[in-house]
């Protein structure tokens, strides 16, 4: 079954903490997104990677960090700088840019619960 | 800055009625604009278009662009209560990013 996964789906934390949420696609896709989504707005971008091994900041990274060491994976750290970070949070992927396809497919995302 | 704006945010109608959803849009490089659904969680992709003037249509639901006046617009005909989401309008552009709008939330009364 070809998708985009994210763990987990309800993730609560208290004030301080690092926390780190997963995304993993098995699409083949080169291009992997993290947005976040709070109540009544669109979807704001937070980090983006067109390849593996480098990623660049979307308009919101204060706060975030990310890693792409494999094609399939695309963990973001929400870090204890980030001073609202509760939010519901999605994982998107597409193919590259480059190659002319632009739809991005989403996970079913994390919601994240900071006290 | 990129701009994407749908009109209206929030709509209610009744089962069989038609809707019009609006998005407006200010880029600098234009590549294409996509349209996405989101009920509970994710987003699921509808349309993607990068001309003008050809309607894009999937069963009840139809869209079309307007490159020289900057906007697009999602119809939905014959409504029902399964199509209550909310609807995403973003703009795909020149550096890999999809700026989107805010959402307008369809709400679809038996």
């Amino acid at each position: 079954d070809g998708g985009i996964t994210q763990s987990p789906k309800y993730l609560f934390r208290k004030e301080g903490q690092n926390v780190t949420l997963s995304c993993e696609q098995n699409l083949n896709h080169d291009a992997m997104y993290w947005y976040r989504q709070d109540p009544g707005q669109g979807l704001r971008l937070i980090y983006y990677s067109q390849i593996v091994n480098d990623f660049q900041k979307g308009d919101i990274a204060e706060g975030y960090s990310v890693s792409r060491e494999k094609k399939e994976s695309f963990p973001l750290t929400v870090t204890s700088a980030q001073k609202n970070p509760t939010a519901f949070y999605l994982c998107a992927s597409s193919m590259s840019v480059g190659r002319g396809r632009y739809e991005q497919y989403f996970g079913p995302g994390t919601r994240l619960t900071v006290t | 800055e990129d701009k994407v704006v749908q009109s209206p945010l929030s709509l209610v109608v009744h089962e069989g009625d038609t809707v019009t959803l609006n998005c407006s849009y200010e880029v600098t490089n234009f590549r294409s604009l996509l349209w996405y659904k989101q009920e509970k969680k994710a987003p699921t992709f509808l349309f993607m278009l990068t001309s003008s003037g050809i309607e894009k249509k999937s069963g009840r639901l139809s869209s079309i662009l307007d490159k020289k006046e900057l906007f697009s617009i999602l119809n939905i005909t014959a409504t029902q209560t399964g199509d209550s989401a909310v609807y995403l309008c973003a703009h795909y552009n020149q550096g890999g990013k999809l700026i989107f709008g805010q959402g307008t939330e369809l709400s679809v009364k038996p």
